[in-house]
């Protein structure tokens, strides 16, 4: 069974510059979501896919966006990078109908450890 | 709106001692709650999980965890710690199994140090 890997695992980028990080969920899995963790704080919820479309959001502004593919892989795209978007951002999947996991936990991936400078 | 109270940042114990981490939580129907290990540069690993039934859950390595519904509790237990148990533990809690529409929202976490 192969887990939920994700690319890459560091980045550094400048301030207003945009950055994509990419997903690949784990066998079996249909629905993703991300989380961003502060360092030094537990992971916040970004939003959620499930059928290539976004169905669940927390408090996070539009310039992050993502996509899911017919394979179930997912990017995270954000725009406009403030010095406070550095974090490890991790993503996550899971299965189940309508999107909501009735019955499967979320297994996650290692992170990508962006750093905004 | 849901939210999860770790209490200790830091906890030291030495390696053979038990160990309790403590994780409140507040949400509005039956949560489903989960307890996540992260060691240094990696990602979580799901040690256990709740969702109904029998209160007293097992998980891997050796945890165990308790739903307390009167007190809104979900404690971590384990009998003898490991050094290789030495890591940052976060207590999560969701509307659904893998989060639903809001997510999962975590604790802040606890560092557990171990002692030789």
């Amino acid at each position: 069974e192969t887990g939920v890997t994700q690319s890459p695992t560091h980045l550094i980028k400048t301030r207003g510059q945009q950055v994509t990080l990419r997903c690949s969920s784990q066998s079996g899995h249909n629905t993703v979501s991300w989380y961003q963790q502060a360092l030094g704080q537990g992971p916040q919820f970004i939003f959620q896919y499930y059928r290539e479309e976004e169905n669940g959001r927390g408090n996070f502004p539009p310039r992050f966006s993502g996509l899911q593919f017919p394979n179930y892989s997912s990017e995270l795209n954000v725009n406009a990078l403030e010095l406070d978007d550095s974090a490890l951002y991790l993503c996550a999947s899971s299965s189940g109908t309508g999107g909501f996991s009735y019955n499967s936990p979320l297994h996650f991936g290692n992170g990508t450890r962006l750093t905004v400078t | 709106a849901q939210s999860v109270t770790q209490p200790d940042i830091h906890i030291t114990v030495s390696e053979g001692a038990s160990l309790e981490l403590r994780c409140n939580y507040s949400y509005g129907a039956t949560p489903y709650l989960f307890w996540y290990v992260q060691s240094p540069g990696q990602g979580l690993q799901l040690l256990l999980k709740y969702f109904s039934g029998d209160t007293l859950v097992q998980g891997i390595k050796g945890f165990e965890a308790e739903f307390k519904r009167s007190q809104s509790s979900f404690n971590l237990r384990k009998p003898s710690v490991h050094w290789s148990d030495a890591a940052e533990y976060f207590c999560a809690v969701g509307a659904r199994p893998g989060g639903g529409a809001d997510g999962l929202t975590f604790g802040k976490g606890t560092h557990l140090i171990i002692q030789p």
